[in-house]
């Protein structure tokens, strides 16, 4: 099974800020990589895939980056809205697909 | 609108079984692969179970294997999970989603698997 590991658990970031999340696979994923974000009730809700596409309607401050086993989600300039928490998820070995532990983003 | 509506949860004891449902509207689920992950209080997404887009394979995460079983119904563009043995550990917010190319584009609100006497 593929790990994935993401890193900070925790990063506080004030509104306006630039936030870094990173992911990293314990072996290569090439670019089969998402990026979800969860606010507290809800479901999951997709921001990235193939680990830079963006999906519909997420708007152009999200942007992922990465390949093989190192991957960046960073949100340019954090609005009230983007504090949640984000999942990292690999589809390279389909359907044994995994998750990362996440990260959540708080406001600083 | 794109909706995946799931339903089945519940209280349930351990040892006993639950069916859930996933009933799909505003489009066809029978060309995506579909999927089942659960969420334990305050942690979280696991990948429980997966059946590709006709039904001929399937995928079950260790934690559930040979006590869980999924199915689909494309006729009723519906996903179905059969949970039986069912353990203090399987208590979580249960959810389907699916989606095309390996990402899951479509999640539904989930529903709640409560194990406890």
């Amino acid at each position: 099974e593929i790990v994935m590991t993401q890193s900070p658990a925790t990063l506080s970031v004030s509104p306006g800020e630039r936030a870094t999340l990173s992911c990293r696979a314990s072996q290569s994923v090439s670019s089969n990589l998402a990026w979800y974000q969860q606010k507290p009730g809800q479901a999951p809700r997709l921001l990235i895939y193939a680990a830079s596409t963006r999906a519909t309607g997420i708007p152009a401050r999200f942007s992922g980056s990465g390949s093989g086993t190192e991957f960046t989600l960073t949100i340019s300039s954090l609005q009230s809205e983007d504090f949640a928490v984000y999942y990292c998820q690999q589809y390279n070995t389909w359907p044994r697909d995994t998750f990362g532990q996440g990260t959540k983003l708080e406001i600083k | 609108e794109v909706q995946l509506v799931e339903s089945g949860g519940g209280l349930v004891q351990p040892g006993g079984s639950l069916r859930l449902s996933c009933a799909a509207s505003g489009f066809s689920i029978r060309s995506y692969a579909m999927h089942w992950v659960r969420q334990a209080p305050g942690k979280g997404l696991e990948h429980v179970s997966a059946i590709s887009s006709d039904g001929g394979s399937t995928y079950y995460g260790n934690s559930v294997k040979g006590r869980f079983t999924i199915s689909r119904d494309n006729t009723k563009n519906t996903l179905y999970l059969q949970m039986g043995s069912l353990r203090v550990d399987d208590m979580a917010v249960y959810y389907c989603a699916g989606g095309v190319g390996g990402s899951y584009s479509n999640w539904g609100q989930g529903t709640l698997v409560t194990v406890s006497s």
